[in-house]
């Protein structure tokens, strides 16, 4: 089956970090650009962050830029998000969703559930 | 506020049409191609409309997408409970080397 599950949500306080992670299943990982997309409670969607199928080319929202890093490992079949100097306007619910190309500016095919990031002291 | 703007809310009638727009500027729509996702209450979002008219395998073809300079639009034709959802426009902006996203239009069958 085709799908993505996000882990790695929680509680956590305002300046602390946390490691978000993403497995893909059922088609072939490398070959495509990946995203994380987040979605605060009872807001729209934010992309936050992109990566080439490769991991040469990463992108980032100017919200997120300096606080976030996007990684990812082919072999593993996972997308990764290190959240780091977390605020309270980081609270949402983190997409992973898969592109249908290469490079990350073509669309979104793939989403996963999400995963639950909550930033209070 | 958001890159791309659409209204907050849509409403219409079982059977009916109704509209969405969505308008962006010259770095987004104006020179990417448009896509829609829909997302019912309670889950992910999950891919409507891209490449500005293109249908997934299984969207039906009551949705149906156009583009025009820099604005779009999502049209919804003989409406049905089950499309009562948010939808979402989404452009690459090349200024801004990422994706935008619409606001989001809660659409209401009445």
């Amino acid at each position: 089956e085709v799908e993505l599950v996000e882990s790695g949500g929680g509680l956590v306080q305002p300046g602390r970090s946390l490691r978000l992670s993403c497995a893909a299943s059922g088609f072939t990982f490398r070959d495509y650009a990946m995203h994380w997309v987040r979605q605060a409670p009872g807001k729209g969607l934010e992309w936050v962050s992109g990566i080439n199928w490769s991991g040469a080319t990463i992108t980032y929202s100017d919200s997120v830029k300096g606080r976030f890093t996007i990684s990812r490992d082919n072999a593993k079949n996972s997308l990764y998000l290190q959240l780091s100097s977390l605020r309270p306007e980081d609270t949402a619910l983190y997409y992973c969703a898969k592109d249908v190309g290469q490079l990350g500016n073509w669309y979104f095919d793939l989403w996963g559930r999400g995963t639950l990031v909550t930033v209070s002291s | 506020q958001s890159v791309l703007t659409q209204p907050v809310s849509a409403s219409g009638t079982p059977g009916q049409r109704v509209r969405i727009s969505c308008s962006g500027s010259r770095s987004n729509i104006g020179s990417n191609t448009l896509n829609w996702y829909q997302q019912l209450p309670g889950t992910a979002p999950k891919l409507l409309i891209y490449s500005n008219h293109q249908r997934p395998s299984g969207v039906p073809d009551r949705f149906s997408g156009s583009k025009s300079g820099t604005s779009g639009s999502l049209a919804i034709s003989g409406l049905q409970s089950e499309d009562e959802a948010d939808y979402y426009c989404a452009a690459w902006d090349d200024s801004l080397n990422g994706w935008v996203f619409g606001g989001g239009t809660k659409l209401t069958v009445l």
